[in-house]
């Protein structure tokens, strides 16, 4: 069985500055770590995703994130937050081949302020 | 390519009423799964479908039912609605072995 936990339910950022979401997994196997970002009334949106091809992976809008065994953890930073970026942000893993659907995070909200 | 499509959008039902959800994808993908979201909760799986004819469990079935008679189609059904049952549903796909997953833009019902 596998989980993640992610720490923060709302994150808040001044625009212009660092972004950092956090999730930690737990896995008894090799993982494949996502994180999706939800606006508003809108599906999920893959953000960024780690499927042992590389450690360090880019994402869209100017995030990335760096898999990290030895912590168990893939925690997202965007250098400069805009205001766009307000969004809920969840985290989510698999095992395998995802014959097993996703195992999400609670989500963490992300607040940019002016 | 329309991607992952749902019906409805919105959707109110009173106690004991059923419906079905459809959700629909051109991609050509082997999984499908229909996930809830609730405040605070995530999204978690309801049932799931590795291809066409194939369905199975995920976390939370109770009170759900589903068939893949087509591959690009993967239905929801409510049996006997309650208002536990009030939330958001997502559809989403996969190609197999690549385990991104791609999602629906959510169909929100209320169980009155």
């Amino acid at each position: 069985a596998q989980s993640v936990t992610q720490l923060g339910s709302h994150v808040s950022v001044s625009e212009g500055a660092l972004v950092l979401l956090r999730c930690n997994y737990s896995s008894s196997v090799p993982p494949y770590l996502f994180w999706y970002v939800q606006y508003p009334n809108q599906g999920l949106q893959l953000l960024l995703k780690y499927t042992s091809a590389a450690t360090l992976v880019k994402g869209i809008n100017g995030f990335e994130a760096e898999f990290k065994k030895s912590e168990t953890s893939f925690h997202p930073t965007k250098p400069s937050a805009h205001m766009s970026d307000a969004a809920e942000y969840f985290c989510a893993v698999t095992a395998g081949g995802g014959a097993d659907g996703l195992t999400f995070g609670k989500g963490t909200h992300l607040i940019i302020q002016p | 390519n329309a991607g992952v499509t749902q019906t409805p959008k919105f959707r109110v039902l009173k106690t004991g009423q059923s419906m079905t959800l459809l959700c629909a994808q051109d991609m050509n993908h082997e999984y499908m799964y229909w996930y809830r979201q609730d405040p605070g909760m995530g999204l978690r799986l309801i049932h799931y479908s590795v291809g066409e004819g194939t369905t199975a469990k995920g976390e939370v079935p109770d009170g759900y039912n589903v068939s893949r008679l087509k591959k690009q189609n993967f239905l929801l059904g409510l049996e006997s609605a309650a208002p536990s049952q009030t939330s958001v549903y997502f559809c989403a796909s996969s190609y197999l072995r690549t385990n991104e997953q791609f999602f629906g833009p959510g169909t929100r019902l209320t169980v009155l």
